[in-house]
């Protein structure tokens, strides 16, 4: 377990906000991930991160930016808020001694 | 391009049944294969992970293979229980071969609902 909190847990907003969902780890992992599920879908990458200096775009990362601003803390922001970004965002952690990765519980995002 | 597949897409099955969920994937190049289990609106829960150079992981009434050469990986639950009810997940982490982004690669799922 690599205790990876996500917050909010849920928001609601309106298109054309911006919005940040913050994601925090306490063990110490250099690689941090954001993945997007949309209903009946697996989850698709977003953007990931090495380490602070180390941003990468994934899959789907037009509309979203993200910031590393420490080691424990990756947050993922969406500059201005569309309808279809509505999701369940889920940000990840890689254990290198496991090998896996570990998510964190999810932010329920509803964009109206 | 590289892809995840399951098959079925939702399955139901009586109490006490053994079932088989199936991934498979476009490329062999694979780092490893993880399979988890998401209960609604809920986070994912690793179950079983298979490294590129292993065949099968095994957890309690859970065992995963997997078959590099034709592409694909089963999980095998014995016995289902209610409990069992949710989606389950498979997903890979490809080797990262010219610069191909990190990550996992998930496929989209098969909604199990085991009846009582």
């Amino acid at each position: 377990d690599a205790d990876v909190t996500q917050t909010p847990r849920n928001r609601i907003t309106k298109t054309g906000k911006r919005i940040m969902l913050e994601c925090s780890q306490t063990k110490g992992h250099d690689r941090m991930y954001w993945y997007r599920q949309d209903p009946g879908l697996g989850l698709r990458l977003i953007y990931y991160s090495f380490d602070v200096k180390d941003i990468n775009k994934g899959e789907i990362s037009d509309g979203y930016s993200v910031s590393r601003q420490a080691q424990a803390k990756f947050s993922l922001s969406l500059e201005s808020a569309i309808p279809n970004q509505t999701a369940l965002y889920f940000c990840a952690v890689w254990d290198i001694d496991q090998e896996t990765q570990y998510f964190g519980p999810g932010t329920r995002l509803l964009v109206l | 391009k590289q892809e995840v597949t399951q098959i079925p897409a939702a399955l139901s099955v009586p109490e006490g049944e053994n079932l088989v969920l199936n991934c498979s994937f476009t490329d062999s190049a694979i780092y490893n294969l993880q399979w988890f289990r998401q209960d609604p609106g809920k986070g994912l829960t690793s179950l079983l992970l298979i490294q590129s150079s292993q065949r099968e992981q095994t957890s309690g009434r859970l065992n995963a293979s997997l078959d590099k050469s034709s592409g694909r990986s089963t999980l095998y639950i014995a016995a289902s229980q209610p409990g069992d009810s949710a989606t389950y997940l498979c997903a890979v982490k490809w080797f990262r071969s010219g610069g191909g982004a990190d990550g996992l690669t998930f496929g989209k799922g098969t909604h199990l609902i085991i009846q009582p």
